[in-house]
């Protein structure tokens, strides 16, 4: 169970072009997204937080308008990188957190998305 | 959150134990201890997580030291498919996010 799909798993588009990435929770409904983004032989870096029909926050340093997060339902959360240039690219990755109470839940992760910009 | 601090590597031979440790001396009560891989080209994977009790599931055992200021986690039999960065990270309350450290890198060797 708690399964996060991510899509797609890898784009390569020219410098200018927006690229929209989907983050789904497959099997269970998550109040809370994240989205990570992780360069070469680097750790998960936080972009920004998103919760189900509110904005999302963003950690400093991530410009809001490149980065536009939209988490419409329970179950998906999408991240567009607006006019990607080559410094764009990298791997980014989602998570999720299920709508559960206590304990502490653990995040559920999808696979990445390694964005390549030329 | 409060830091953790992991050896940058380690090495295994397969199907032996593994402990990879981990010291937070500046944990806080509410803190729980998590721990992720993230195999190369992956998202990461949680492990396991605890507060206080040692914690065992089918992937891992977590030995949470007395004063919590330090904890291990054991692979029991380690396989060439465990080779992977773990992520030992202090998280707070129930909706806070988990910020990264660089992790161990472990390497199973056959």
């Amino acid at each position: 169970g708690a399964v996060v799909s991510q899509h797609p798993s890898w784009v390569i588009c020219k410098s200018g072009t927006s690229v929209k990435i989907e983050c789904r929770s497959l099997d269970f409904q998550a109040t809370t997204m994240f989205w990570y983004r992780q360069f070469p032989k680097q750790s998960l870096m936080l972009m920004a937080t998103s919760n189900e029909g509110s904005k999302a926050t963003y950690e400093q340093g991530v410009e809001k308008d490149k980065f536009l997060i939209n988490h419409a339902s329970l179950t998906l959360s999408t991240l567009t990188v607006t006019s990607a240039h080559p410094e764009d690219s990298s791997f980014y990755i989602c998570s999720a957190l299920a709508l559960l109470t206590g304990d502490n839940q653990p995040q559920h992760f999808g696979d990445g998305t390694r964005l390549s910009i030329l | 959150d409060a830091k953790t601090t992991q050896p940058n590597s380690m090495e295994s031979n397969e199907e032996e134990p593994v402990h990879l440790p981990c010291n937070h001396s500046t944990i806080s009560g509410t803190d729980y201890i998590h721990w992720y891989r993230q195999l190369p080209s992956q998202g990461p994977e949680y492990v396991i997580h605890g507060l206080t009790s040692n914690v065992n599931n089918r992937m891992a055992s977590l030995a949470i030291a007395e004063d919590r200021k330090s904890s291990t986690l054991i692979l029991h039999r380690a396989t060439l498919r465990d080779a992977a960065v773990y992520y030992c990270i202090l998280r707070g309350g129930s909706q806070g996010n988990l910020i990264f450290g660089k992790g161990t890198k472990l390497s199973v060797k056959p």
